[in-house]
């Protein structure tokens, strides 16, 4: 089974500071998702990744930027934390096409003060 | 577009009860469609996927069958227990897609 690691676990940032969450996962998987969960509106893309060097992005990119600089780490940046950018995100891989499964991450809970 | 409904937003049982949780879906082509479950502070937890009519996906005695006829994947267990207190999400996977179509999720609550 795919193991997804994600750090920090918990964050507490202030408004307009940068905020850079990680991702790593070790069962070299092309794709990579970053995942915001809110009460009331499931789950959102925010950023995908093919493979190394590619990042695309997804529903909801708007405040947000992805780095893929490896095959195994895929890094979410807030350039300017805002208080709508506190939410619960979760990194997923996958090996292959849409089709096939994601795993994910436990999840990294940011608050944005 | 394509979309996933799923029709319970709480679904609260008595262990040993039948779970029956609906997903019935929209799509121009021929989705793969999925089961994840999430507990409590922790990520989606993929359960198992179904690609083809007919097809039975099944996972920790939960299972679901892809029918084309009704555009459904409905979950179902026999018998539930307290640790099956989770939310259950269907979703939809199209290659004309980049992601993933998510259900709105079902809370399921075991009653002691």
């Amino acid at each position: 089974e795919a193991a997804v690691t994600q750090s920090p676990r918990n964050k507490v940032a202030v408004t307009g500071g940068k905020v850079t969450l990680s991702c790593n996962q070790t069962n070299n998987h092309n794709n990579m998702y970053w995942y915001r969960q809110d009460t009331g509106h499931g789950l959102r893309l925010i950023h995908y990744s093919y493979g190394a060097g590619s990042t695309e992005k997804g529903d909801i990119p708007d405040g947000y930027k992805a780095s893929r600089p490896s095959q195994e780490n895929f890094s979410l940046i807030l350039e300017l934390a805002t208080p709508s950018q506190t939410s619960v995100y979760f990194c997923a891989s996958g090996e292959g096409g849409i089709q096939d499964t994601q795993y994910f991450g436990p999840g990294t809970r940011l608050l944005v003060l | 577009g394509d979309s996933v409904t799923q029709t319970e937003g709480q679904v609260a049982l008595s262990e040993e009860d039948f779970l029956t949780i609906h997903c019935n879906y929209s799509a121009s082509g021929y989705p793969a469609l999925f089961w994840y479950v999430q507990y409590p502070g922790e990520g989606p937890q993929f359960l198992f996927r179904a690609s083809r009519d007919k097809e039975k996906g099944s996972s920790r005695g939960f299972e679901a069958t892809y029918d084309k006829g009704t555009t459904s994947f409905h979950l179902r267990k026999a018998s539930v227990q307290e640790s099956d207190s989770a939310v259950y999400y269907c979703a939809l996977g199209m290659d004309s897609n980049y992601q993933l179509i998510w259900g709105s999720g079902t809370k399921l609550i075991i009653k002691p």
